[in-house]
């Protein structure tokens, strides 16, 4: 099976940078999904990560170790908008299943 | 064309009754995912289809819960007898061809709430 780990609350002030870890342990790996939702929406995709490494998309970035099982996702120049909930997710290896944390609730403040 | 549809947008019933939500991924897309999502927790994964059939049903929470999905498009999602615990936000997702590297997006959602 999956488990997956993600800090349950982080508060971070506009500017600033922020980093939500995730670790996993899963039976079978493919890819890992970041989703940015905010209150009363649906997920939206900001990152896929296959290979190890730093994915860099604008203000936001996206990191994997395999090895370590550990992902994180870094918000920079953070603005009030950013507050949401970021969820970090784990595709198996069966096709089309990914797993979900309880994901991590941001709070940007001035 | 538009984004990912679901429907209804809020669906009330009374425990013991069947619902059907509906999902329309959208065009083109040939994957499509379904996701109930209970208050303030993460995504559980129900069900994934790839055309009209499902290659994994394995998340769906027990045999009063089944979908289908009908000429590669729309797809419903099921409730028998309902009970309290079904009360959540169920979401749809769809994505151009498999799970692997396309992004999924996802509709409103509809949310149910089971009396």
């Amino acid at each position: 099976g999956q488990n997956i780990d993600q800090p349950t609350e982080m508060t971070a002030t506009e500017g600033a940078i922020v980093q939500i870890n995730c670790t996993y342990q899963t039976s079978g790996f493919n890819g890992l999904f970041w989703y940015q939702q905010h209150a009363g929406e649906a997920p939206t995709f900001l990152s896929y990560n296959v290979l190890d490494g730093l994915e860099e998309k604008g203000r936001f970035s996206s990191f994997l170790s395999r090895s370590k099982g550990y992902s994180y996702l870094l918000l920079k120049e953070l603005q009030m908008k950013d507050s949401a909930s970021y969820l970090c997710a784990v595709q198996g290896t069966n096709a089309g299943k990914s797993t979900f944390g309880d994901g991590t609730t941001l709070t940007v403040k001035p | 064309g538009a984004g990912v549809s679901q429907s209804p947008s809020n669906k009330v019933t009374e425990k013991g009754k069947d619902v059907e939500l509906r999902c329309d991924p959208i065009s083109g897309h040939t994957a499509l995912y379904w996701y109930r999502q209970s208050l303030g927790q993460g995504l559980e994964f129900l069900i994934y289809f790839q055309g009209n059939s499902a290659p994994d049903k394995s998340g769906l929470p027990s045999d009063r819960f089944s979908a289908e999905r009908t000429g590669g498009s729309v797809s419903t999602l099921t409730i028998q007898r309902t009970q309290q615990e079904d009360s959540a936000v169920y979401l749809c997702a769809s994505s151009f061809s498999g799970p692997s590297t396309d992004t999924q997006y996802f509709g409103p959602g509809t949310r149910l709430t089971v009396l």
